[in-house]
């Protein structure tokens, strides 16, 4: 079956720029999580979603970031006035229930910011 | 706050050597824990994750993690590294349910590098 797709693979951006990713989880689950791995480190958790609420944007650096799953399944991670220091990768992952399931992870997004 | 270490950047094993890839976690509560591969340019792939129950997980691949709550750790091991498990490693924990938050939280990562 399909797992998590993320779109687009890559971005490039110059400061200033406003940028979407999109993340398509898997079919039926109605978990889904952002994430944000840089070079050299391990994954950083930025949002969770139950649903279409968001459960828990503990994660969330600053205002500039915010995400969205309106229709409880796609999502979206929008980020405002980009800064070179928010060049990483973007992995967004999802599971059946939150609790004791592991999560699913997409390929990311890889997002340069000049 | 919940924590995992990861205390070695890279392991270095022959072919056909048993492995082990160390990790220890911090929570106030119970945990869940989970170990996660990444290959270059792919995304995390799961391998095995301890809930509850019996301490010794069997997971994809022939990976087999040990949870060891007095010690705090949960190293993962493979009885005989194959060239192919070359790639990064990632521990994650999560705090059982009582923490709203259901995040997992990463360690740094450990490098396999297996050897013919």
């Amino acid at each position: 079956g399909a797992g998590v797709s993320q779109t687009p693979s890559n971005k490039v951006t110059e400061k200033g720029k406003y940028v979407e990713l999109r993340c398509d989880p898997i079919s039926g689950h109605t978990a889904l999580y952002w994430y944000r791995q840089s070079l050299g480190q391990g994954p950083e958790f930025l949002i969770y979603f139950q649903g279409t609420g968001a459960a828990d944007d503990s994660g969330l650096p600053n205002d500039r970031f915010f995400a969205v799953r309106p229709e409880g399944s796609v999502s979206t991670l929008k980020i405002q006035r980009t800064e070179r220091g928010d060049s990483a990768v973007y992995l967004c992952a999802s599971s059946l229930f939150a609790q004791t399931d592991e999560q699913f992870f997409g390929p990311g997004t890889r997002l340069t910011v000049l | 706050a919940q924590s995992v270490a990861q205390p070695e950047d890279q392991v270095n094993v022959a072919e056909g050597n048993p492995l082990t890839v160390k990790c220890t976690y911090s929570v106030s509560g119970n945990p869940y824990l989970f170990w996660y591969v990444q290959y270059p340019n792919r995304g995390l792939q799961f391998l095995l994750k301890y809930i509850t129950g019996d301490n010794l997980v069997k997971g994809s691949y022939g990976f087999e993690a040990e949870f060891n709550k007095s010690q705090t750790s949960f190293h993962l091991k493979k009885p005989s590294a194959l060239v192919s498990d070359s790639a990064l490693y990632f521990c994650a924990v999560r705090e059982r349910p009582g923490n709203a938050g259901n995040m997992l939280t990463f360690g740094g990562g450990t490098r396999l590098m297996v050897k013919p």
